[in-house]
């Protein structure tokens, strides 16, 4: 089965960094593109960024450009989000999922940002 | 940026009676391999999304018969034959051809 168990968020003030993690199996991590998505207290989904399998292309959403940095290691299986410079509207719940279609997603892990 | 926007955003059923999603995109979703990157999603209270429906019209394995997706080009729509109790959710399409990836806001079904 193909799992995505993500860990790292908590609690940071503003202006504070946090670093996100999240360990795929059950699938040939190293050949696919992954993605991180978000979901603020009651809203809705928001996609963040994305890494192409080989990390040669990455992209993010402007609400994150220039705070957020994506990365990966296909030999641990694991795709990281370092988050700086973080703002009170970036709290919420933060997802990985596999795949340029968005196929399977991680059980999401809360990042809150607070004085 | 491609604007999705969903209607309704609110949508009381009764069960066993169908149920409709549109979606509208503000841009063409064929990409130019010709395949539409459209996807509908469920998300549960509590829960991660699910995908249900891929480039438009494919089910996900597991996603039972009464979910199709339909439409072409810039509109989509989310049909439910009949909808049940486990049906209460909030749905949401999202576009894979362009970047930024796009979300619909969302639309909740109540019973």
């Amino acid at each position: 089965d193909v799992q995505l168990v993500q860990s790292g968020g908590g609690l940071v003030k503003p202006g504070g960094s946090l670093r996100l993690s999240c360990v795929a199996s059950g699938f040939t991590f190293s050949s696919y593109l992954v993605n991180w998505v978000r979901q603020a207290p009651g809203k809705g989904l928001e996609w963040v960024s994305s890494i192409s399998a080989t990390s040669g292309y990455i992209y993010y959403a402007d609400s994150v450009k220039g705070r957020f940095t994506i990365s990966r290691d296909n030999a641990k299986n694991s795709l990281y989000l370092q988050m700086n410079s973080l703002r009170a509207e970036d709290t919420g719940v933060y997802y990985c999922s596999s795949g340029t279609r968005l196929d399977h997603w991680g059980q999401g892990t809360l990042v809150t940002v607070s004085s | 940026d491609v604007v999705m926007t969903q209607s309704p955003l609110f949508l009381p059923v009764t069960l066993g009676q169908p149920a409709s999603i549109s979606c509208t995109s503000s841009q063409s979703l064929v990409y130019s391999t010709g395949n539409t990157y459209l996807m509908w999603f469920q998300q549960k209270p509590g829960q991660s999304p699910r995908r249900l429906i891929y480039e438009v019209a494919i089910r996900d394995s597991g996603v039972p018969d009464r979910f199709s997706g339909s439409g072409s080009g810039t509109h989509f729509t989310l049909k439910i034959s009949r909808v049940e109790a486990e049906d209460v959710a909030v749905y949401y399409c999202m576009q894979g051809t362009h970047w930024p990836r796009t979300f619909g806001q969302g639309t909740k079904l109540e019973i």
